[in-house]
């Protein structure tokens, strides 16, 4: 079946510290995969996307590439802020599967000033 | 553009009780979806749909029915409210690419916190 797997959080930085979530999946053929971002109190947010092997995604500073081999799609940034704080999720959207999508449970990032 | 709207944004059922979410989209997606969040788990498919008139289950279907007569609204529908429903419940719509078999990001409601006591 299809499933993703995050790191789990909180994960807790200082700003301008480095960023990684990791986030591995089970799939078949070719999902897409993302990463949403929920800031407090509000729905998700599309942060960045790929939608076939080797693709980056990035967005604000974001960046997360598919890497089939290794089944994953970690989120990087080099120099998070405050306003970063927020709970990422990692998802993918099976092949020829429109409407759904499959999520990791989040992580929920604190960054300190 | 409005998006996806949901409608309403708290509700406070006592068990038992019956009500409907509502969602209405205003971008003409084909493809509409309704998930549950809950602390540690993310967010769970319940509902979903291809467009007008199909529906097909996700994976915590028990409890809910939904309907789509438009491709603009996906109301979720919920029987007899347990206290096991008690979650925050999330509204998307999506579209297709189809030369790559496919979906574009999805565009989430603001949520509906409901309570069942």
């Amino acid at each position: 079946g299809n499933s993703v797997t995050q790191m789990e959080g909180p994960v807790t930085l200082s700003e301008e510290a480095f960023l990684t979530i990791n986030c591995t999946y089970t799939a078949t053929g070719y999902p897409s995969l993302f990463w949403y971002v929920q800031y407090p109190g509000e729905g998700l947010q599309l942060l960045l996307k790929a939608t076939k092997a080797d693709d980056k995604g990035s967005n604000k500073g974001f960046e997360a590439t598919y890497r089939k081999e290794t089944t994953s799609f970690h989120l990087e940034k080099g120099s998070v802020q405050v306003s970063d704080s927020a709970v990422y999720f990692c998802a993918l959207s099976p092949y020829n599967q429109g409407g759904k999508l499959i999520f990791g449970q989040g992580t929920e990032l604190s960054v300190k000033p | 553009n409005a998006g996806v709207t949901q409608t309403p944004k708290f509700q406070v059922l006592k068990t038992g009780q019956s009500m409907t979410l509502q969602c209405a989209q205003d971008m003409n997606h084909e493809y509409m979806s309704w998930y549950r969040q809950d602390p540690g788990m993310g967010l769970r498919l319940i509902h979903y749909s291809v467009g007008a008139g199909i529906t097909d289950q996700g994976e915590v279907p028990n409890g809910y029915n939904v309907s789509r007569s438009t491709t603009e609204d996906f109301p979720l529908r919920l029987l007899s409210a347990a206290p096991s429903q008690t979650s925050v419940y999330f509204c998307a719509s999506s579209y297709s690419i189809l030369s790559r078999g496919a979906q574009g990001e999805a565009f989430f409601g603001q949520g509906t916190r409901l309570t069942v006591v």
